[in-house]
């Protein structure tokens, strides 16, 4: 099984639905991230948790949202859907490393708004 | 001025090569400076890490760091068909949280 485990894997919807992304991890660790893949702009920063007080937005938080529902889990909400969102977004986790620490990214949940 | 600029290509290179892809960053306070290599439809992972200037080699791979300058440099020596994927450079930029270029795209031709 994969430390970080991000699902749905896939998902098509609608313009306007509320839809959540899921990430579980069994690393330990207690830092966690989510990030956005599109075509020609890299990984771009939606929010990062470094426990489960604190959170914090990153580049692109807008019309997202976040909940750390415990250490393992980080969960990412799209409260109303548009299709500028359409991307593959990426799940990472690091330890408490201060800024030497490696990202462990989850295998990507693509989605696709109509 | 994006804060982590990188070519996005493709850079073709003929295997045996050496690939070279380069990396500049704004942000004159940046400490620590890696390389993520993304294999099409697969996730980001990490293959060097480099924090004092200078050159740093593992392998096939060597990274090279010049504060001044603001750059960071990954050279792949003997480059194979298995090396091509797209090579991320990522920096922390004051947030606290590692920032992505866009990648450069390495082709290496058999």
């Amino acid at each position: 099984d994969a430390d970080v485990t991000q699902t749905p894997r896939n998902r098509i919807t609608k313009t306007g639905k509320r839809i959540m992304l899921e990430c579980s991890q069994t690393k330990g660790h207690d830092r966690m991230y989510w990030y956005r893949q599109d075509p020609g702009l890299g990984l771009r920063l939606i929010y990062y948790s470094f426990d489960v007080k604190d959170i914090n937005k990153g580049e692109i938080s807008d019309g997202y949202s976040v909940s750390r529902q415990a250490q393992a889990k980080f969960s990412l909400s799209l409260e109303s859907a548009i299709p500028n969102q359409t991307a593959l977004y990426f799940c990472a986790t690091s330890e408490h490393r201060g800024q030497t620490g490696e990202l462990f990214f989850g295998e990507g949940s693509r989605l696709t708004v109509l | 001025q994006k804060e982590v600029e990188q070519n996005s290509g493709p850079l073709s290179v003929p295997e045996g090569a050496i690939a070279s892809l380069n990396c500049t960053y704004s942000d004159r306070g940046s400490q620590s400076f890696f390389w993520y290599r993304q294999y099409s439809g697969k996730s980001p992972e990490l293959i060097m890490s480099i924090y004092s200037n200078g050159d740093k080699e593992d392998g096939r791979f060597t990274a090279q760091l010049n504060k001044a300058s603001q750059y960071v440099s990954l050279l792949i020596r003997d480059s194979q068909p298995s090396d091509s994927a797209t090579y991320l450079c990522a920096l922390y930029t004051g947030r606290r949280a590692l920032t992505f270029g866009s990648g450069t795209r390495l082709q290496v031709q058999p």
